[in-house]
């Protein structure tokens, strides 16, 4: 089954627009991470924020979690035409090893 | 560095049929992964190995099998191909850190088509 479910499913913004995007997840995790996949393509790492971490920065990235109520945010600010695409969360289970668990995706779209 | 490659890029068979997906990485990593993705619902692992000669089952292992003889390539077979295992399937390494925090580096996929 899925551990993480995204919100929401689709998001459709205006360039330089802020694009926000939630995770939910429902076990204890060791950490959380966010991947980007443009269409036709395989995922790409983003951002990795451990669970004893509350937020974290990289470039127009910022990435939060909250693990009382098991939720991540991922804000991209100054969205651009080239961020276009699906973005995943995945959860690193305590005591999975490196196994990932990943969520269903949210499809962004940034229009000129 | 090529990262991780994907043999083939697209494949159709036919009901019974057999293949193997091939995946290479030349990063030296211990973790390999070979995952399907099918429409809304994410990725899902099917396979996984934490080394040279080793496997494990992940969520979704029924109906494939997978070798690990070199530390570089990952297999995926398929033995009897059904319609159900349509999809595109992604491979993916990892350094393999004991902390549990690894990121993994994923191929750019292999699109199946069973009809």
């Amino acid at each position: 089954s899925q551990q993480g479910e995204e919100d929401p499913q689709a998001l459709s913004i205006q360039e330089g627009e802020n694009a926000t995007m939630n995770c939910s997840y429902k076990t204890s995790i060791n950490n959380l991470q966010w991947y980007r996949q443009n269409s036709g393509r395989g995922l790409v790492h983003l951002i990795l924020i451990r669970s004893n971490e509350r937020e974290k920065h990289s470039g127009r990235l910022r990435v939060t979690l909250d693990t009382s109520k098991k939720s991540s945010s991922l804000l991209i600010t100054a969205s651009r035409a080239a961020d276009t695409a699906s973005y995943f969360c995945a959860t690193g289970a305590t005591g999975g090893g490196n196994k990932l668990t990943f969520g269903t995706g949210t499809q962004l779209k940034v229009e000129l | 560095n090529a990262g991780v490659t994907q043999t083939p890029k697209f494949r159709v068979l036919k009901t019974g049929q057999s293949m193997t997906l091939l995946c290479a990485q030349d990063m030296n990593h211990e973790y390999m992964y070979w995952y399907r993705q099918d429409p809304g619902m994410g990725l899902r692992l099917i396979h996984y190995s934490v080394g040279e000669g080793t496997t494990a089952k992940g969520e979704v292992p029924d109906g494939y099998n997978v070798s690990r003889l070199k530390k570089q390539n990952f297999l995926l077979g398929l033995e009897s191909a059904a319609p159900s295992q349509t999809s595109v399937y992604f491979c993916a390494s990892s350094y393999g850190y004991a902390g549990g925090t690894d990121t993994q580096y994923f191929g750019p996929g292999t699109r199946l088509t069973v009809l």
